[in-house]
């Protein structure tokens, strides 16, 4: 069964660092580009970052460029997200995704499947 | 502000048809396939459809996407109760250089 499983959530200081983690299982973790999105409370989905399946290519959405830092280790089968100087606005449920694509009858495809079920961070003093 | 735009709600009886609707622009669903998400109250989001159009195994045929220019469809016929959820769909964004999602369609199954 793919499996993405996401740990490292927890309530921080406003300024203060965490480090999630995504493991995966059931595919070919080496293989793909990943995805961490998040979701405020009551809001909706907010990509925030992606990596290359060898790492040597990382980008970020605007809000969070400068403070997190996503790396993969691919021997272990797991992505992290380094949050530094996190702020109120950082507050959510944080997703990993495995990035799919396709290219066929002159069509590129790319979606996300599977997501993990999500950690709660929350930035509050 | 969410990239794309979806009405916030929408609602219908069982068995009726529904339809969400998904707008964009030139740089991501004018350009790009549109994927959607469910997800069920308290849960992460699920892949209904992707590439417009296709279905992952599983996914009954009930459910169904078209786009058109820079629009995108979701349909749900034979509306059951189990699909009230949250409904979002996502493209890649040639400008942005990743992918965007609209600010989901909340469906209530009366």
């Amino acid at each position: 069964e793919v499996q993405l499983v996401e740990s490292g959530g927890g309530l921080v200081q406003p300024g203060g660092s965490l480090r999630l983690s995504c493991a995966a299982s059931g595919f070919t973790f080496k293989n793909d580009w990943m995805h961490w999105f998040r979701q405020a409370p009551g809001k909706g989905l907010e990509w925030v970052s992606l990596i290359y399946s060898d790492g040597s290519d990382t980008r970020y959405a605007d809000s969070v460029k400068g403070r997190f830092t996503t790396s993969r280790d691919n021997a272990k089968n797991t992505l992290y997200l380094q949050m530094n100087s996190l702020r109120a606005e950082d507050t959510a449920v944080y997703y990993c995704a495995r990035h799919l694509s396709d290219y066929s009858n002159n069509i590129d495809r790319d979606w996300f499947d599977p997501w993990g079920q999500g950690t709660l961070v929350t930035v509050s003093s | 502000q969410s990239v794309l735009t979806q009405s916030p709600s929408a609602s219908g009886t069982p068995g009726q048809r529904v339809t969400i609707s998904c707008s964009g622009s030139s740089s991501n669903i004018g350009s790009n396939t549109v994927n959607w998400y469910q997800q069920l109250p308290g849960t992460a989001p699920k892949l209904l459809i992707y590439g417009t159009n296709k279905r992952p195994s599983g996914v009954p045929d009930r459910f169904s996407g078209s786009e058109s220019g820079t629009s995108a469809s979701l349909a749900i016929s034979g509306l059951q109760f189990e699909d009230e959820a949250d409904y979002y769909c996502g493209a890649w964004d040639d400008t942005l250089r990743g992918p965007v999602f609209g600010g989901g369609t909340k469906l209530t199954v009366l």
